[in-house]
């Protein structure tokens, strides 16, 4: 059974930093593609950025550019995001996904981010 | 971007019945749409990719059809577990984006 668990969520001060993780499980991880999506409170799901299977090739949303960061660590079946210079507008449940390369074809249950001061 | 719009925002039916919910898109994505549900507390699922192919496990009684702009998914005999919030999402090009959801909800 594919399992995606996030962690790393909370509260977080706007200009500060933090970093989610998602352990994967019943699947081989390196030979899938992963993303974050994310989805405001009240609002609709929103791509946040992908990773091919190898680490090779990532892409972004343009609000995220230059701030997020997608990795992965295939040797701990674990993927990723780094945020940095968080904004109120970052605000959200942050769910990982297996695929994003075409489609997302398994879903962690999500974990909250909330930046304010 | 490609802007993918949903309608009806909220759709209301009973068990049994047949519903469609629409998503439109800004430019064409040839046949590269995908439908998701969306339950409070289960992880979101996907239904059908690529306009008409159903995901492993996708009852029969969903259906998608459309190319180019303007899809359609088609739940035939509604059954309890199929009320939710249902988004479309085009995977034609980056970035993707999803349409603004449509709650389905029992009548």
């Amino acid at each position: 059974e594919v399992q995606l668990v996030e962690s790393g969520g909370g509260l977080v001060q706007p200009g500060r930093s933090m970093k989610l993780s998602c352990a994967a499980s019943g699947f081989t991880f390196s030979n899938y593609g992963m993303a974050w999506v994310r989805q405001a409170p009240t609002k609709g799901l929103e791509w946040v950025a992908t990773i091919s299977y190898d680490g090779s090739s990532t892409y972004y949303r343009d609000s995220v550019k230059g701030r997020f960061t997608i990795s992965r660590d295939n040797a701990k079946s674990t993927l990723y995001l780094q945020m940095n210079s968080l904004r109120s507008e970052d605000t959200a449940t942050y769910y990982c996904t297996r695929g994003g390369i075409t489609t997302f074809d398994y879903w962690g249950q999500g974990v909250m981010v909330t930046v304010s001061s | 971007d490609v802007q993918m719009t949903q309608s009806p925002s909220n759709l209301a039916a009973s068990p049994g019945e047949s519903v469609s919910i629409n998503c439109k898109a800004s430019k064409s994505i040839s046949k590269y749409l995908a439908w998701y549900q969306q339950k409070p507390g289960k992880a979101n699922k996907l239904l059908i990719y690529s306009g008409s192919t159903l995901q492993s496990g996708t009852p029969s009684r969903f259906s998608g059809s459309g190319s180019g702009t303007d899809f359609t998914l088609t739940i035939r005999n509604l059954e309890p577990e199929d009320f939710g919030l249902y988004y479309c999402q085009q995977h034609n090009e980056y970035p993707r984006t999803f349409g603004g959801g449509t709650k389905l909800e029992l009548k």
